[in-house]
């Protein structure tokens, strides 16, 4: 089947780093995305890796993948206000399939 | 980038009723789109893909004749709840991903459509 967990909260300091941890079940993921969403608004697709990557870095973004034990994991950089927000980790099998999201992660910053 | 616009982006209702959502893709063309429910604080759950010029494919335990799906053009998707329960009420995001240009690993999401059922 499909599933994808992830905690349901995070608080962090403002100018550390957050590190955001997802986990799925399903072997045939080929796609792994990380979304933001601010409240009230829709979702932004902030990266995503394909299942034959270990690691995708964009600015103060890093995606860490270990397809091994199906683990998916972000990291911002540089935590800051703007980046409160609920962040969900997503799977699908393909390009054009249906994405399955985790239940997302409500970051919160620290003064 | 690619948008998806929804329409309207919140509706209050009587019980009884039905309301329509729209889905339009804006500067793409896109042949599937796909219907998602929020609840409060808690993940998106995929209701249903809808496929331009067919039948939308229901997930399970969804009412397909309840949360009736049309995708009549390669730009516009249509969600209706008909007769309306206080259950209903919740937020309602589509997506759609373009597929003809190949930019099928982006999903594009509306800004969502929050209904209340009274």
């Amino acid at each position: 089947g499909e599933d994808v967990e992830q905690s349901l909260f995070l608080s962090v300091r403002e100018g550390d780093s957050s590190v955001i941890n997802c986990t799925y079940t399903d072997s045939s993921s080929t796609y792994l995305y990380w979304y933001k969403q601010e409240p009230g608004a829709g979702l932004q697709l902030l990266t995503y890796i394909f299942s034959n990557m270990d690691m995708k870095q964009d600015q103060r973004l890093t995606v860490l993948l270990n397809k091994k034990d199906k683990h998916l994991s972000l990291r911002i950089a540089d935590t800051q206000t703007g980046d409160s927000a609920i962040y969900f980790c997503a799977e699908s099998r393909s390009r054009d399939d249906k994405i399955i999201f985790g239940k997302g992660t409500r970051l919160h910053i620290l003064p | 980038g690619a948008v998806v616009s929804q329409h309207p982006s919140w509706v209050i209702c009587k019980s009884g009723t039905s309301v329509k959502i729209e889905c339009r893709s804006l500067d793409f063309q896109a042949t599937t789109m796909f219907w998602y429910r929020q609840f409060p604080k808690q993940s998106l759950m995929l209701m249903a893909t809808s496929n331009e010029g067919s039948k939308a494919t229901y997930e399970q335990g969804v009412e397909k004749d309840k949360f009736l799906i049309n995708h009549a053009s390669l730009t516009l998707s249509t969600l209706t709840v008909t007769s309306a329960h206080p259950e209903d009420s919740s937020f309602y995001i589509c997506s759609a991903r373009d597929r003809i240009t190949g930019m099928g690993t982006e999903a594009f999401f509306g800004q969502g459509t929050r209904l209340t059922v009274v």
